[in-house]
């Protein structure tokens, strides 16, 4: 079983609609919990971070975390065609080490 | 968050040969993380560079194959020794935040032929 596991997509979703990422992690012991965006040829860049104390909303985002059933969600409001790229879960435990899903690539549709 | 400069942004090699990448941060900071990204695949970390001594590597990844050096607290350099075709993926070098994020520079495309 792989550390953080993620859908591979493509999530196709209409302009305006929410999307929706699901990730799931193994380790219970994991405290915190990140949403990188990475754009084709382009580098990850952070988008969301939560700590096990409840949901946060950024803008047209939210990150969701149950601990209860070790998933974290992404939900993208208002999605538009500059949302479409792929979206990476990191998990990290004890330690420094950040761990990454496969990614769910999103595909927001004009 | 902090400026990751890394050189060469892309580079074309031969098999056999090596190609060491460079990484410049615009700050002191305690630990570097080089990661690997193949094509289509996620990130999988290579190894933690801390300054003043020897990386820590993780499964699957060697000295030997992957020297790193980290000869300050602004820079460090990973070198992929001996290429193959596999090797082809992009090199990340990462530095982390105040909140236990990671901040990427904007990696090295590598190829080999």
């Amino acid at each position: 079983q792989k550390e953080v596991e993620q859908n591979s997509g493509p999530l196709s979703v209409p302009e305006g609609a929410i999307a929706s990422l699901n990730c799931t992690y193994s380790d219970r012991g994991s405290q915190s919990f990140f949403w990188y965006r990475q754009y084709s040829g382009k580098s990850p860049e952070l988008i969301m971070f939560i700590y096990p104390n409840g949901d946060k909303e950024d803008g047209r985002f939210t990150a969701q975390l149950n601990k209860a059933s070790q998933y974290v969600s992404l939900l993208i409001r208002d999605s538009q065609p500059s949302d479409s790229a792929t979206y990476l879960c990191a998990v990290k435990a004890a330690g420094n080490k950040l761990t990454f899903g496969g990614g769910t690539r999103v595909l927001v549709k004009p | 968050s902090a400026v990751i400069s890394q050189k060469p942004s892309r580079d074309i090699c031969q098999r056999g040969t090596s190609l060491t990448i460079q990484c410049q941060v615009d700050s002191q900071v305690t630990m570097m993380f080089w990661y690997r990204q193949q094509p289509g695949q996620s990130l999988t970390l290579i190894a933690t560079a801390n300054q003043g001594s020897e990386a820590t590597y993780e499964s699957g990844f060697v000295i030997d194959k992957f020297p790193i050096s980290r000869p300050n607290l602004t820079f460090s350099t990973l070198t992929v020794s001996n290429m193959s075709p596999e090797d082809s993926s992009i090199y990340l070098c990462s530095v982390g935040g105040d909140t236990g994020e990671l901040f990427f520079g904007e990696g090295s495309r590598l190829t080999v032929l």
